[in-house]
């Protein structure tokens, strides 16, 4: 059962324009919600994060969107750069309980054309 | 701060053969987990700890053993290998407090099974 879906698996977005990806959860438990960003031969790296209190969260140029009735949230990133290009995971947990760890998206692999 | 580290950052093992995955972290992190990278499925949970003498099992345990007895050491074991076990491997660790849970991720561990 994958509690975290993600679209699109792939995306290939002209510089200078904005990438979205999406996520859907299914566990109404969750309430941390954060994306990685991993480049080649690297381990993940946290980007952003939102808790379901807030429905927005900017950072520069990457922008989270959060929609709690519709157990969904999405990844903006303004002026894309080639130097975005990049894994991008959405994951989930529950923080108030437990201590299971993250659950991840299968992840978006963005390319941003110069 | 060295932050996450693992060794080896490569692996080839035949069928059978038992290794321990190493991995330490020098943040006084009290949470530690090991994930799983393959193609397609994005990072699946395999073991985690809440702390020292604390372990539990995550999304995909089979064929893998842990054990925390320090703050810092976290090691992954290997009992009998399989080639289902040909996956990249991430150590993170996190300090998670009410409001937040960055998990830092290692460089991971490269392993193919033959």
């Amino acid at each position: 059962q994958q509690q975290v879906k993600q679209s699109p698996q792939s995306l290939i977005v002209q510089k200078g324009g904005i990438s979205i990806i999406n996520c859907a959860y299914e566990n109404t438990a969750f309430d941390y919600f954060p994306w990685y960003q991993q480049f080649p031969g690297k381990g993940p790296a946290l980007l952003i994060a939102i808790r379901p209190d807030v429905s927005e969260k900017k950072e520069g140029r990457f922008t989270i969107s959060f929609n709690k009735s519709a157990k969904q949230f999405s990844l903006h990133i303004m002026d894309s750069q080639p130097g975005d290009s990049a894994t991008y995971f959405c994951a989930a947990r529950s923080l108030g309980g437990g201590a299971d760890g993250l659950t991840f998206g299968k992840g978006t692999h963005l390319i941003i054309q110069p | 701060n060295a932050g996450v580290t693992q060794t080896p950052k490569f692996q080839v093992l035949k069928t059978g053969q038992s290794m321990t995955l190493q991995c330490a972290q020098d943040m006084n992190h009290e949470y530690m987990s090991w994930y799983r990278q393959d193609p397609g499925m994005g990072l699946r949970l395999i073991h985690y700890s809440v702390g020292a003498g604390i372990t539990d099992q995550g999304e995909v345990p089979n064929g893998y053993n842990v054990s925390r007895s320090t703050t810092e050491d976290f090691p992954l074991r290997l009992l009998s290998a399989a080639p289902s076990q040909t996956s990249v491997y991430f150590c993170a660790s996190s300090y998670s407090g009410p409001t937040t849970d960055t998990q830092y991720f290692g460089p991971g561990t490269r392993l193919t099974v033959l």
